[in-house]
C-alpha cells in the first residue's frame, strides 16, 4: 500500500493570504486527488490531479482559489489562495492505485482567523 | 447517479455490545465499497473494502460487512464494540467515474 505524507500537518493563517500544502507518495502514482473535509461534515472531492495533465476541478471549486501542481508521479501541491474563515477545513491528498484502492494522507489541519 | 447515504448521524452503543452502521448506495456502475474509520485528529484508514468477489467482507479490528446488491446496503457491523472503536465511520463507493463518493459519516459512541 502508497504511504503518504503530508505537509504541513496544521497550520493557522490569516485571512487574505494563501498556505501550499504537500503530498509525498513514497511510490509513482497516476491518480491523485485532493479532499476538503469541514469541520463535522464528509470529504469533499475538490480535484483530480494527473501528472501530464491539469487538474480536472470538482463543482464548486475553481483553479484560481485552488492552484494545483503535479510536477512528477510521486508529489503534488494543492495552494488555498486568498484564505477566508470559511476556508478552515481538513485537507486531504489521497492517491489510487485503480478502482479497488485507495489511500489517504494524514491530512493537513487549517484554521483560517 | 452515484450516492451514499449513510442512515445515520450518531450511534450509541454500550462497550461489549454488537455494532451496526447503515450504508445504502446507488450506482449505474458495478460498484467498489468501502468502509474508512476516522478517530479524532486523525486521517483516514481503510476497514474494509467490497470489490466484487466475496458477498460477507472482513476487515481490521472484527469489522465486517455485507454487500446486499437486492438491497443496495453494505451495512458494517463488529459482534462486540470496544471502547476505542469510538470514532466517526465513513463508507464510500468507487463507481465508473474513477471518484471515491463518500457518504456523510456515522459518529459511533461506545459507553463504558
Amino acid at each position: 500500500s502508497a504511504v503518504i505524507s503530508q505537509k504541513p500537518s496544521r497550520d493557522i493563517c490569516q485571512r487574505g493570504t494563501s498556505l501550499t500544502i504537500q503530498c509525498q507518495v513514497d511510490s509513482q502514482v497516476t491518480m491523485m486527488f485532493w479532499y476538503r473535509q469541514q469541520p463535522g461534515q464528509s470529504l469533499t472531492l475538490i480535484a483530480t490531479a494527473n501528472q501530464g495533465s491539469e487538474a480536472t476541478y470538482e463543482s464548486g471549486f475553481v483553479i484560481d482559489k485552488f492552484p494545483i501542481s503535479r510536477p512528477n508521479l510521486t508529489f503534488s501541491t494543492l495552494t488555498v489562495s486568498n484564505m477566508s474563515p470559511e476556508d478552515s477545513s481538513i485537507y486531504l491528498c489521497s492517491v489510487a492505485e485503480g478502482r479497488n484502492e485507495q489511500y489517504f494522507g494524514p491530512g493537513t489541519r487549517l484554521t483560517v482567523t | 447517479a452515484q450516492s451514499v447515504t449513510q442512515l445515520d448521524s450518531h450511534v450509541s452503543v454500550s462497550e461489549g455490545t454488537p455494532v451496526l452502521l447503515r450504508c445504502n448506495y446507488s450506482s449505474s456502475y458495478s460498484p467498489s465499497l468501502f468502509w474508512y474509520v476516522q478517530h479524532p485528529n486523525k486521517g483516514l484508514q481503510l476497514l474494509l473494502k467490497y470489490t466484487s468477489a466475496a458477498t460477507l467482507v472482513k476487515g481490521i479490528n472484527g469489522f465486517e460487512a455485507e454487500f446486499k446488491k437486492s438491497e443496495t446496503s453494505f451495512h458494517l457491523t463488529k459482534p462486540s464494540a470496544h471502547m476505542s472503536d469510538a470514532a466517526e465511520y465513513f463508507c464510500a463507493l468507487w463507481g465508473g467515474s474513477f471518484k471515491t463518493i463518500f457518504g456523510a459519516g456515522t459518529r459511533l459512541f461506545v459507553k463504558a
